[in-house]
C-alpha cells in the first residue's frame, strides 16, 4: 500500500510569483484534503476535493485553488504569493465511508516566499 | 470561528505519564482525533473518540466528554521518542479542525 506522497519538499518563491504544489493519494482514497501550517501552530484547512470536486473551503483566498485528477492525485495552486504564505503545506487522503474517515497525511512541501 | 485549546508545552521525564488537555466550541462536532507530529513531518494518527469515554490503545489512550466539550490524550511509560507535537482535532463534516499542537519533551 503507498502512503501519501507531495513534491515538491522544499520550494523558495518570490514575493507575486506563483506555485503549484502536488499530492498523490493514498491508494484507494477518494478525498484529498489540503492544510497550511504555519511555524508553531496547528494545519489550518484550505479545502477538500472528492471525486474532482472541490467538497468544501476554509477561510482562505481565491488565490488558493486546486484540482483533483480521475487518479485522485492532486494539485494547490498559489497565485500572487505573499509573505505569510510561508509554510509547511499539508496535503491528506481519506477514504469517504462511514465512519471514522481518517485522514492520512503526506510528509509536506516546506513553502518559503521571500 | 472555531476555538480548541490545548497548553503549549509540556515536560516530563521518561517512563513518567502525562496528560494533554484538549477543549474545544466549534459549530459541530463528528468525533475528535489526536495527530502525534515529529518536527518536520507529517501528523501521524493516533486516536480518535466520537462516543464519550476512554479508548485505549497500548501507551496511549484518549477521552472525550461531549457535554464538557473536553478529551485528553494520556501517554505512559514516556520515551523519547515521545518528544513530538501532539495535535487535538475535531472533526467538522468534511474538515478536521486543529489546535495549536502541544509540544512534549521527554527527559531522561
Amino acid at each position: 500500500e503507498t502512503g501519501v506522497t507531495q513534491s515538491p519538499t522544499h520550494l523558495i518563491k518570490t514575493r507575486g510569483q506563483q506555485v503549484t504544489l502536488r499530492c498523490s493519494s493514498q491508494s484507494g482514497h477518494n478525498t484529498v484534503s489540503w492544510y497550511q501550517q504555519a511555524l508553531g501552530q496547528g494545519p489550518q484547512f484550505i479545502f477538500q476535493y472528492y471525486r474532482e470536486e472541490e467538497n468544501g473551503r476554509g477561510n482562505f483566498p481565491p488565490r488558493f485553488s486546486g484540482l483533483q485528477f480521475p487518479n485522485y492525485s492532486s494539485e494547490l495552486n498559489v497565485n500572487a504569493l505573499e509573505l505569510d504564505d510561508s509554510a509547511l503545506y499539508l496535503c491528506a487522503s481519506s477514504l469517504v465511508l462511514a465512519g471514522v474517515n481518517e485522514q492520512y497525511f503526506g510528509p509536506g512541501t516546506r513553502l518559503t516566499v521571500t | 470561528g472555531q476555538n480548541i485549546d490545548q497548553p503549549t508545552e509540556m515536560t516530563a521525564t521518561e517512563g513518567a505519564i502525562v496528560q494533554i488537555n484538549c477543549t474545544y466550541q466549534t459549530s459541530g462536532f463528528n468525533g475528535l482525533f489526536w495527530y502525534q507530529q515529529h518536527a518536520g513531518e507529517a501528523p501521524t494518527f493516533l486516536s480518535y473518540n466520537v462516543l464519550d469515554g476512554l479508548e485505549e490503545k497500548g501507551r496511549f489512550s484518549s477521552f472525550l466528554s461531549r457535554s464538557k466539550g473536553y478529551s485528553y490524550l494520556l501517554l505512559k511509560e514516556l520515551q523519547m521518542k515521545d518528544s513530538a507535537s501532539y495535535l487535538c482535532a475535531v472533526k467538522l463534516d468534511y474538515k478536521l479542525s486543529f489546535g495549536a499542537g502541544t509540544t512534549v519533551t521527554v527527559r531522561a
